[in-house]
């Protein structure tokens, strides 16, 4: 089992819509956890962090930590067509990141 | 302030030869990890640096070694290329270690011919 799993996708949605993003971990000490977005062609850039159980807004980004059900995700509301890229989710366990694979998002103007 | 550098940005290898990259963290982040990416694997761990010393590192052969100096600065070195080495690697700094956010350098895209 990989310590971090997301859904490859594609994952496709209207410009204007809400897209979500799912990351599940395997390791229960796990303490932090992170959402990078990664352009073609470029390095992963920090977009979200989140430390306890709930919810954490960033403009259109909505983190959401679920730590008894060992999940995370990432709301993006109103996607616009910048937002087409790569999310990884990333996980600390508070020895090393972990990182998921992935999902491609792509936003239909 | 500045973000974290790596040097060179690309670099054409052929097998059999070693490389040497080189990655500057944020100031004031003294911890510097370094990551293989490739299509098919994704993001994989090499090594983890702090105050100089090698704290984790994942799970690749000998050949994949680093260091880092007094200044926060790491460099990682392959040595006996293999055409499966070409990859970006990424250089990602933190404060300290554990519960810190890590930020990526630009990368190194290494092609083995």
């Amino acid at each position: 089992q990989k310590e971090v799993e997301q859904n490859s996708g594609p994952l496709s949605v209207p410009e204007g819509a809400i897209a979500s993003l799912n990351c599940t971990y395997s390791d229960r000490v796990s303490q932090s956890f992170f959402w990078y977005r990664q352009y073609s062609g470029k390095s992963p850039e920090l977009i979200m962090s989140i430390y306890s159980n709930g919810d954490k807004e960033d403009g259109r980004f909505t983190a959401q930590l679920n730590k008894a059900s060992q999940y995370v995700s990432l709301l993006i509301r109103d996607s616009q067509p910048s937002d087409s890229a790569t999310y990884l989710c990333a996980v600390d366990t508070g020895n090393q990141f972990y990182f998921g694979t992935g999902t491609s998002l792509t936003v239909i103007p | 302030k500045a973000g974290v550098t790596q040097t060179p940005r690309y670099l054409i290898k052929t097998r059999g030869q070693q490389v040497t990259l080189s990655c500057s963290p944020i100031s004031g982040h003294r911890s510097v990890s370094w990551y293989q990416q490739t299509p098919g694997q994704g993001l994989q761990f090499l090594f983890e640096y702090f105050s100089e010393t090698q704290r984790n590192k994942g799970n690749f052969p000998g050949r994949f070694s680093g260091r880092q100096f007094s200044n926060s600065r790491s460099e990682m070195n392959v040595s006996t290329l293999e055409l499966g080495d070409s990859a970006l690697y990424l250089c990602a700094s933190s404060l300290a270690r554990g519960t810190y956010e890590q930020y990526f350098g630009p990368g190194t895209r290494l092609t083995v011919t």
